[in-house]
């Protein structure tokens, strides 16, 4: 199946630092959408891109889509411990047939902040 | 309150038993899927559904079977289970495949011995 390429796979910051994390692809994507997943829960969306080189804001977050289609970053200003959790890059893209599309996500970075 | 809900959420069962996963969504998502987690693995798909009585395989649909006969549900189906499908597996909706915006469902672990 498709790849998305994650990194790092996991980061242990203190809190009030800045956190960076990308997705890269062999592919070109239409969308990017950055996911996260507190323990025992179900992953949330957080942003969604929908244009190459587009910078999107959430709060603290903030997500760009790679000029080239084919990867996505998303950071963290000053972290807090609230932050912890799974955070997974994610893509729609045909599938093989060229008639439904299929979305692929990134193995997933794990951040702990530490208080 | 707009969700997706699972059940069971905990299940124990033994190789060879079927047994089904319920999902529904009431949010009227044309896009659903199956997904298991597994540590280092992160989200694999494993069926998803465009429509009612459009369904297509994902990346690891070998021993799950699906069905979408109705918008609102869409069952996972697991004939005759095996230990490596022990598994934490979620069920996720979207208004289109293409936004790829999923709302998931809170997660049913499963284990089989």
């Amino acid at each position: 199946g498709q790849q998305l390429n994650q990194s790092p796979q996991s980061m242990f910051i203190q809190e009030g630092e800045d956190v960076s994390m990308n997705c890269t692809s062999s592919s070109i994507f239409n969308t990017w959408l950055w996911y996260k997943q507190e323990p025992g829960e179900g992953p949330v969306l957080l942003i969604a891109l929908y244009k190459a080189g587009e910078l999107t804001s959430n709060g603290r977050l903030t997500a760009q889509f790679g000029i080239t289609r084919k990867d996505s970053f998303l950071n963290i200003s000053a972290s807090i411990p609230s932050d912890v959790g799974i955070y997974f890059c994610a893509g729609p893209f045909l599938n093989s047939g060229g008639s439904n599309y299929k979305l692929t996500f990134g193995k997933g970075t794990l951040l702990t902040v530490n208080p | 309150e707009a969700q997706v809900t699972q059940n069971p959420r905990y299940l124990i069962t033994v190789t060879g038993k079927k047994l089904t996963v319920t999902c529904s969504q009431n949010m009227n998502h044309e896009y659903m899927s199956w997904y298991r987690q597994d540590p280092g693995l992160g989200l694999r798909q494993i069926y998803y559904s465009m429509n009612v009585e459009v369904t297509d395989k994902g990346d690891v649909p070998e021993g799950y079977k699906v069905s979408r006969k109705e918008k609102r549900n869409f069952p996972l189906i697991l004939e005759s289970p095996s230990p490596n499908q022990t598994s934490l597996y979620f069920c996720a909706s979207s208004l289109s495949a293409y936004t790829g915006e999923l709302f998931f469902g809170e997660g049913s672990r499963l284990t089989v011995l």
